[in-house]
């Protein structure tokens, strides 16, 4: 069985601060995806990056920066230099090849919330 | 713009009425597409997986007589509850896969609320 944990529920900026949201995994798969999605209150589901297991590289997307490892089991996220607009619900997201791939396994979500 | 459209992105109806919630590909075809729930503040679980012209198959614990998933298309899966309750009040989303070779991509409709009064 698959397992995402984030464990930070909500985590408060002023902006212009990094933010670094944590995601840890669980598979015995070897070959799987990790996503990282933001929902703002609208509900909507905000694509962010996508990683598959033989891809360690780190990435860096404008003020977005991923930090993929899998000895420790985690791909977390960091937001440089915080904005009102990055308040939102990020969730991490786990789907393994063979469990009928893009059947996603979800963390709780972190809250974020950014004050001017 | 979107890939896959949710419809309607907001419903409400009456306790004890059925409600159908329609996931569209809109320029491919999905084979497989699946549902999720999300209530408030909480993450999104999965509800069932929509396999195109065979049954759905549903996660534990998730009634499939209540929760009627039909992918008679290509490019459609239906998602109806049948006999609502305000339990049932939630936000539903659909994913769907796009077909190998083409790339291993899914992407998410917009969403659908719905609340039973």
């Amino acid at each position: 069985a698959q397992k995402v944990t984030q464990a930070q529920t909500e985590i408060s900026v002023v902006e212009k601060e990094d933010v670094t949201l944590d995601c840890v995994y669980e598979t015995r798969d070897t070959t799987y995806y990790l996503f990282w999605y933001k929902q703002p209150p609208s509900g909507e589901l905000v694509f962010l990056i996508r990683r598959n297991s033989f891809d360690e590289q780190n990435e860096i997307s404008g003020r977005y920066s991923w930090n993929f490892q899998k000895s420790t089991s985690s791909f977390n996220f960091t937001i440089t230099a915080s904005q009102v607009v990055d308040s939102a619900v990020y969730f991490c997201a786990l789907s393994v090849i063979t469990d009928s791939w893009g059947k996603l396994q979800f963390g709780a979500g972190t809250q974020v919330v950014v004050t001017p | 713009g979107a890939v896959v459209s949710q419809h309607p992105s907001r419903v409400i109806c009456k306790s004890g009425t059925s409600v159908k919630i329609e996931c569209r590909s809109l320029d491919f075809q999905a084979t497989t597409m699946f549902w999720y729930r999300q209530f408030p503040k909480q993450s999104l679980m999965l509800m069932a997986t929509s396999n195109e012209g065979s049954k759905a198959t549903y996660e534990q614990g998730v009634e499939k007589d209540k929760f009627l998933i039909n992918h008679a298309s290509l490019t459609l899966s239906t998602l109806t509850v049948t006999s609502a309750h305000p339990e049932d009040s939630s936000f539903y989303i659909c994913s769907a896969r796009r077909a190998r070779g083409r790339g291993n991509t899914i992407y998410f409709g917009e969403g659908s609320w719905l609340t039973v009064v």
